[in-house]
């Protein structure tokens, strides 16, 4: 079955660094776009961006853009997000997810369990 | 401010039928593909409507989507005390390239 494990995430100083991972099983990685979605506490869902089955095109948030790089290994089933320049605001869960089969049509059919994220000082 | 406008919350009682809205624009729903997500507290969202109105396997036909110009509508119907959680709707926004969110739904089953 598809699983998806977030990994990477903690406590951080604001301006610092942080990457992020997502190891992929149940299915054939190379062949499907991978988002992050972030979630602050006690808010709704923001997407953060999204990479293309084979690596060679990314989308991402205004808020993150410059900032945040996603990339992906797929010799590994993994997808990476280094997070750089921290903000406060940036504290959140985040979750990779599998898209259906389109990424400029997202659907995420399948989620990690997230990970934690805190910016502070 | 969420792109896509969903009531922060809507009720019903068990056995009923709810309907929640997302409501957006052109750039949007207008021209993309809706889904929807159920998430339960501390948990991943789960998928429940992918391109607009299909359910994947496993998910039961109480729950629907339907589209209509620059607004989707979730239904769920004989309620339960577990539907009793948040709400996403998503799209791709052709202005923003960006994957965008309504604010979520609580459901409550009164």
């Amino acid at each position: 079955q598809v699983q998806l494990v977030e990994s990477g995430g903690g406590v951080v100083q604001p301006g610092r660094s942080l990457r992020l991972s997502c190891a992929a099983s149940g299915f054939i990685f190379g062949d499907f776009g991978m988002h992050w979605v972030r979630q602050a506490p006690g808010k709704g869902l923001e997407w953060v961006g999204v990479i293309s089955y084979a690596g060679s095109n990314q989308y991402y948030a205004d808020s993150v853009k410059g900032r945040f790089t996603i990339s992906r290994d797929n010799s590994k089933s993994t997808l990476y997000l280094q997070m750089s320049s921290l903000r406060v605001e940036d504290t959140a869960v985040y979750y990779c997810a599998k898209d259906l089969y389109s990424i400029t049509s997202p659907t995420g059919d399948y989620w990690g369990q997230g990970t934690l994220v805190t910016v502070s000082s | 401010q969420s792109v896509l406008t969903q009531p922060p919350s809507v009720s019903a009682a068990p056995g009923q039928k709810v309907t929640i809205s997302c409501s957006g624009s052109s750039s949007n729903i207008g021209n993309n593909y809706v889904s929807w997500y159920q998430q339960f507290p501390g948990a991943a969202p789960k998928l429940l409507i992918y391109d607009d109105d299909k359910r994947p396997s496993g998910i039961p036909d109480r729950f629907s989507g339907s589209k209509s110009g620059t607004s989707a509508t979730l239904g769920i119907t004989g309620l339960q005390t577990g539907d009793e959680v948040d709400y996403y709707c998503g799209t791709w926004d052709n202005s923003l390239s960006a994957w965008v969110f309504g604010g979520g739904t609580k459901l409550t089953v009164l």
